[in-house]
């Protein structure tokens, strides 16, 4: 499986759009890219993956660049409580693991 | 939907003692996984059932764990001997078979160690 990139932390102004990147350079065809977040001493919280195609759902924007090379996670309108940790993981489809890097520390700001 | 259930929350162990910790799945789920977070970590793939078989070991699971999945329902993880580095967090995680097996993993709230 691909490995990410992602940064270590952000900041975002409450009511904003955080814009969260990530890397995976080395994607191969089959692999999709999803994103999870954990707020602390909560497990791990899935929020939306993909393939090619940009995709929404009520908590989400996922947009994948052409070349599948990046992706950017878009909160439309961050509250407080989208303060947590967000990884962004590439996984082949029909694999077994989904490997977690140290993902990116957004805090929401008041 | 009553998501990943495990038990306990939280655990205080000594060095040496044993401890089994349950996991029971989303119904229906047939893939169930075992993860395992250090402070500042990301969670980290320990092993993983589809239904009743365990198909995956990582290299982190070492011959003092072992897991179990004995009617491809509920799971225990057990640690026999605690070390103090086994403190952490364990992740139970499951997920049903799709066609196009893309489905992503659902995660509990995990179980938190500690071997003093």
């Amino acid at each position: 499986d691909a490995k990410t990139t992602q940064p270590p932390s952000m900041d975002c102004a409450e009511g904003r759009a955080a814009n969260l990147p990530c890397n995976h350079s080395t994607i191969s065809g089959n692999e999709y890219v999803y994103w999870y977040r954990q707020i602390h001493s909560q497990g791990p919280q899935y929020i939306i993956h993909g393939l090619k195609n940009n995709e929404t759902n009520e908590m989400a924007s996922l947009i994948i660049t052409e070349d599948r090379k990046s992706s950017t996670l878009i909160l439309p309108h961050a509250t407080l409580r989208d303060t947590a940790v967000y990884y962004c993981i590439v996984r082949v489809a029909g694999g077994n693991q989904f490997y977690f890097g140290t993902g990116t520390s957004l805090t929401v700001i008041p | 939907d009553t998501g990943v259930s495990q038990d306990p929350r939280h655990k205080i162990t000594k060095r040496g003692q044993n401890v089994t910790f349950r996991c029971d799945p989303i119904s229906e789920h047939n893939r169930l996984y075992w993860y395992r977070q250090t402070l500042g970590q990301g969670p980290e793939f320990l092993t993983y059932f589809q239904n009743e078989a365990q198909l995956e070991k990582s290299r982190l699971l070492s011959d003092r764990f072992s897991a179990e999945r004995p009617k491809g329902s509920f799971s225990t993880l057990e640690i026999q001997r605690t070390e103090q580095g086994d403190s952490a967090m364990y992740l139970c995680a499951s997920s049903p078979v799709s066609g196009l097996n893309n489905s992503p993993l659902h995660f509990g709230n995990g179980t938190r160690l500690t071997v003093t």
